[in-house]
């Protein structure tokens, strides 16, 4: 297994456009979340998506919003890019969520390579 | 609110030396705590889990839930230690969400 892989690689893109970024998840992982990553800081969540649905939501514009296939790959998408939206999107998969109020149980994530995306 | 704090941007020691990367954080509820490296070229990935209590790679780091840290340790550098260091902060109740530090370059020197 590939382990997660991001497409594409390297995207430019000039403000007020709209990109689309895409996941395919570990091979088996039905969740997929995504980051982004600013140049100097840490990874910041933006979505989780297990089973097709949307389980969780980080603290972005409306202007981000992502959807989760059969085959549990993922699409990020932004619309109407600002230069603020430049940065490394990475992608995570793991087995599955944690049930809310059930036992705890550990659920590792795991890293795809990162989408950069600049915007002029 | 949940917060990770990584106070050190840059650590740089001699190879030899001992490391600690410090990571504070915030969150009332039980924490589930993680170290992530990632190597220049390379995904971010998974160092150490708190729950599992394992060395990796002669990396250690306890869970002190009374100064709520979660500091990594290892008592001899390496120079193939050198990398970006993320403490995270998994939200049980979030799905597994995680909130990261800032991170912490080590620079381990010859």
């Amino acid at each position: 297994d590939a382990g997660v892989t991001q497409s594409p690689t390297h995207l430019i893109k000039t403000r007020g456009q709209q990109v689309t970024l895409r996941c395919s998840p570990i091979s088996g992982h039905k969740s997929v979340s995504w980051y982004q990553q600013v140049l100097g800081q840490g990874p910041q969540f933006i979505f989780q998506y297990y089973e097709k649905e949307e389980r969780g939501r980080g603290n972005f514009p409306d202007r981000f919003s992502a959807r989760q296939f059969p085959n549990y790959s993922s699409e990020l998408n932004v619309n109407a890019l600002l230069l603020g939206d430049s940065a490394l999107y990475l992608c995570a998969s793991s087995l599955g969520l944690v049930a809310g109020g059930g036992p705890v149980s550990y659920n590792e994530q795991f890293f795809g390579p990162g989408t950069r995306l600049t915007v002029l | 609110a949940q917060r990770v704090t990584q106070p050190e941007k840059l650590l740089s020691v001699f190879k030899g030396a001992p490391v600690e990367l410090k990571c504070n954080y915030s969150y009332s509820g039980s924490p589930e705590l993680f170290w992530y490296v990632q190597y220049s070229r390379q995904r971010l990935q998974l160092l150490l889990r708190h729950i599992s209590r394992e060395s990796i790679k002669g990396f250690t780091a306890d869970l002190n839930k009374g100064e709520t840290s979660f500091h990594l340790k290892k008592p001899f550098a390496q120079e193939e230690d050198s990398a970006m260091y993320y403490c995270a902060l998994s939200l049980i109740n979030q799905g597994g969400k995680l909130i990261f530090g800032q991170g912490t370059e080590l620079s381990v020197k010859p």
